[in-house]
Formats: C-alpha cells, sequence, structure tokens
C-alpha cells in the first residue's frame, strides 16, 4: 500500500497570510504513461463530508478559489492557501489515487492565529 | 449535478451486519465511467477506502485486502443505488461511513452525508 504522510499536523495563520500544506507519498505516484501525478486534496469541515479541492496534484477544481494551489511531483506535494480566509478553517487531507487501496493522509488542520 | 444519499442504521450490535445504502441521482451505477465507492472516516484510522464497484460491460468490485473476507458493496440497478454490507462487526468498526463516486479517474467526487455507525451492544 501507498502509506501517504502529511505535515504539520495542525497550523494557525493570520487571516491575509499564506498556508502551506505537505504531503509525502511512500512511493512515487508519477505515472510514466501520461505524466500525471495522482495525487488529490481536500477540505473537509466539521461534520461534513470531504470536498475535492485539487487532482492531479495541481488542478483545480471548478468553483474552487484560486487562492487554493497544489504543486509537486513524485513524492512530494504542496497545498498552498495564498491569503487565508475565514471560512478556509477546515482539516486538508492529501490522497492517492495511483493504485488500490486508495489511501489518504492523516490531515492537517488549519485554524485562524 | 449528482448527489449521493446514504441511509441506514446508526447503532449495530456486535458480531451482526452492518448495512448501509446509497441512493444515486443524476448519474447511473450502471454508468461505464463511474465508480461506487464506500469510504469510512474514524480518529483511530483516518480516512480508509473500503471498496467499489463499478461496471465496464460487466460488474466489478475492489475491496480493502483488511476487509475482504467481511465486506459486500452490491449495485442495485432497479433503484439506482449500491450497498455495504459489513459482517461481524466490532466495536473497532465504529466510524463515519460515506458513499463516494469516482467518474473516469480515482478522486472522489461526490460525497454523500456521512452516517455515523455505532457498535455497541
Amino acid at each position: 500500500d501507498i502509506v501517504m504522510t502529511q505535515s504539520p499536523d495542525s497550523l494557525a495563520v493570520s487571516l491575509g497570510e499564506r498556508a502551506s500544506i505537505n504531503c509525502k507519498s511512500s512511493q512515487s505516484v508519477l505515472h510514466s504513461s501520461n505524466n500525471n501525478n495522482y495525487l488529490a486534496w481536500y477540505q473537509q469541515k466539521p461534520g461534513q463530508p470531504p470536498k475535492l479541492l485539487i487532482y492531479w496534484a495541481s488542478t483545480r477544481e471548478s468553483g474552487v478559489p484560486d487562492r487554493f494551489s497544489g504543486s509537486g511531483s513524485g513524492t512530494d506535494f504542496t497545498l498552498t492557501i495564498s491569503s487565508l480566509q475565514a471560512e478556509d478553517v477546515a482539516v486538508y487531507y492529501c490522497q492517492q489515487y495511483l493504485n488500490t487501496p486508495f489511501t489518504f493522509g492523516p490531515g492537517t488542520k488549519v485554524d485562524i492565529k | 449535478q449528482v448527489q449521493l444519499q446514504q441511509s441506514g442504521p446508526g447503532l449495530v450490535k456486535p458480531s451482526q451486519t452492518l448495512t448501509l445504502t446509497c441512493a444515486i441521482s443524476g448519474d447511473s451505477v450502471s454508468s461505464n465511467t463511474a465508480a461506487w465507492n464506500w469510504i469510512r472516516q474514524s480518529p483511530s484510522r483516518g480516512l480508509e477506502w473500503l471498496g467499489r464497484t463499478y461496471y465496464r460491460s460487466k460488474w466489478y468490485n475492489e475491496y480493502a485486502v483488511s476487509l475482504k473476507s467481511r465486506i459486500t458493496i452490491n449495485p442495485d440497478t432497479t433503484k439506482n443505488q449500491f450497498s455495504l454490507q459489513l459482517t461481524s462487526v466490532t466495536p473497532e468498526d465504529t466510524a463515519v461511513y460515506y458513499c463516494a463516486r469516482c467518474d473516469r479517474q480515482n478522486w472522489f467526487d461526490p460525497w454523500g452525508q456521512g452516517t455515523l455507525v455505532t457498535v455497541s451492544s
């Protein structure tokens, strides 16, 4: 199984400041046949299911604000919120979809400082 | 747009069978591009993919190895829904259970609303 890890476990950022979350996979999720990274990011608010933010490591889902961006390749990825808004308080998860079982990171909690 | 509506009991006794249903609107369980998944979330295990069913000229199922002896995911084409059965449950199976769709690729969107299932006598 591909093991996903995230850092930090939690972070607190001032409104309008940048928040960065790291995700690491135990093996590369870059598929050589199409040069795509099989990595997605989700946002989960209390009492709600996860919401898809980004797929292919850097493609924003329709309707997701452009302050959210994804980067990275191979085994190391980053989700960046360029200017934190109050509504971004949530837990963020990465997920690999290269192989079954599909696996998620443990989550990073983002709060307002 | 696609919506998933979950139903099923919130309390199951140890050793019994957990059964949940996910009703699909805006898509077909028999879609040739979608896959229909069950995922659970608990403080101890985090988000855990349980398995999926999908149709590609015939029906396929894939399950997490750790649950393979206890899990069944079935499509119901007459009601456009799919179900999860997990047998011989223990308190370790207490979690919020979600259904979710994959379409062409294996990210999950949308998700059902979630069902908290507690295993307790």
